[in-house]
């Protein structure tokens, strides 16, 4: 069965750092791009940060540049998000999805992991 | 940016047809993903390149996307069909992808 599990979620104060973990299993995880979506609680999906297969390409929204840095290692098929200086609207539940598609057609998301959540309060 | 509209909610009755809708410039020229949450749960996949089901998505699931609007058409809805619903496109200008705000179908 293919899946995606996150860990590492927590409360954190501002300015604090923490670092997401997904295990994937069930596929073959270098094949594919990666990416973390989070959603505000009880609000909608906010894409985050993408990675490519090899791990050479990175990309992130506006709102987390500089502050988070999305990697990946192969050959232990994990994901990585180190968060650092950390907000308070960074609070959010946060999912490792996996993309498919094509560079002309764009991608989409075809599994998601169930999401680990992020509290940075103090 | 590029920016999806939907509707905040839909209710339909059972055995009905729902119909939600994704709003944007020139819509129709761009490719539309779909996404399904159910309470507590982490959205899924239901459609794909504005029409195509991934497997296990029921054919009452079906999608299409012209102008300025796509729209995810559900047919004889059941309770089960009840979560948020998510539109996504890809921007090729930021190469970033964006979704809507999200409808929230409410089976009646």
């Amino acid at each position: 069965e293919e899946q995606l599990v996150e860990s590492g979620g927590g409360l954190v104060q501002p300015g604090g750092s923490l670092r997401l973990s997904c295990a994937a299993s069930g596929f073959m995880f270098s094949s594919y791009w990666m990416q973390w979506v989070r959603q505000d609680p009880g609000k909608g999906l906010v894409w985050v940060s993408r990675i490519n297969s090899e791990g050479s390409t990175t990309s992130y929204a506006d709102s987390v540049k500089g502050r988070f840095t999305i990697s990946r290692d192969n050959a232990k098929n994990m994901l990585f998000l180190q968060m650092n200086n950390l907000r308070p609207e960074d609070t959010a539940v946060y999912y490792c999805v996996r993309g498919w598609g094509t560079i002309s057609l764009g991608w989409y998301f075809d599994l998601w992991g169930r999401g680990t959540l992020v509290t940075v309060s103090s | 940016s590029y920016e999806l509209t939907q509707a905040p909610s839909v209710s339909v009755a059972p055995g009905k047809t729902a119909s939600i809708t994704c709003g944007g410039d020139n819509i129709g020229s761009k490719s539309v993903h779909w996404y399904q949450q159910k309470s507590g749960q982490a959205p899924a996949l239901v459609m794909y390149y504005d029409k195509d089901r991934p497997s296990g998505i029921p054919e009452r699931f079906s999608g299409s996307n012209s102008g300025n609007t796509a729209t995810l058409t559900i047919s004889r809805v059941e309770a089960g069909d009840e979560a948020d619903y998510y539109c996504q496109m890809w921007e090729s200008s930021s190469d970033h992808p964006v979704f809507g705000g999200g409808t929230k179908l409410t089976v009646l």
